[in-house]
């Protein structure tokens, strides 16, 4: 079983709409979440991290973590057109530094 | 404030040679990681520096190797290339008290022919 699992995709939504993007994970024992945004041939974007069950917002973006289930999202509201990219969710286990990344979901907004 | 810079940004070599790829942290920072983005892969956890010193290691051979340099740039050195290599090479930064927190580069692109 791999350590963090994302839904590939491809995501396509129209303009304006709101996207759902989730990943899972198996070790309990991780204890920061990120998000990651990359466009293409480009490094990957720190767009948030969190380390506690809930929420937080930045902007049009939402990070959710639940712990019990071992699931992480982001929400994008009012998604545009420049949203377009691969999101890559990531976690940590403090003291190790090493991130363990999903495999990305490619989502894609419609003008 | 600069980003995380790396170089060369392209890189041609054929099999069996040695590449050597570098990065330069964001001003203050002290770690700096090494990930391979392979097609069809993911982002996979090569290496970590901190303060001069390896602190940890992915599940790769040891023909990936590196160094930290006292100004805390680095250089990762791929021995005996072989065409699997092939991939994106990404550089990250951190503090050294927010190891999570981490900030790429754009990457180096290594093409073994």
């Amino acid at each position: 079983q791999k350590e963090v699992e994302q839904d590939p995709g491809p995501l396509s939504v129209p303009e304006g709409a709101i996207v759902s993007l989730n990943c899972t994970y198996s070790n309990s024992a991780f204890q920061y979440f990120m998000w990651y945004r990359q466009y293409s041939r480009k490094g990957p974007e720190l767009l948030m991290y969190t380390y506690s069950s809930g929420n937080k917002e930045d902007g049009r973006f939402t990070a959710q973590v639940d712990k019990s289930s071992k699931y992480i999202s982001l929400f994008i509201r009012d998604s545009q057109p420049s949203d377009s990219a691969t999101y890559l969710c990531a976690i940590n286990n403090f003291g190790n530094e090493k991130l363990t990344f999903g495999t990305g979901t490619r989502l894609t907004i419609i003008p | 404030e600069a980003g995380v810079t790396q170089s060369p940004t392209h890189l041609i070599k054929t099999r069996g040679q040695q590449a050597t790829l570098r990065c330069s942290p964001i001003s203050g920072h002290t770690s700096v990681y090494w990930y391979q983005q392979a097609l069809g892969l993911g982002l996979q956890f090569l290496l970590w520096y901190d303060e001069g010193e390896e602190r940890n290691r992915g599940n790769f051979p040891p023909r990936f190797s590196g160094r930290q340099f006292p100004n805390y740039s680095s250089e990762l050195n791929v021995n005996a290339l072989e065409l699997e290599d092939s991939a994106l090479y990404l550089c990250a930064s951190s503090s050294g008290t927010t190891g999570y927190e981490q900030y790429f580069g754009p990457g180096t692109r290594l093409t073994v022919t």
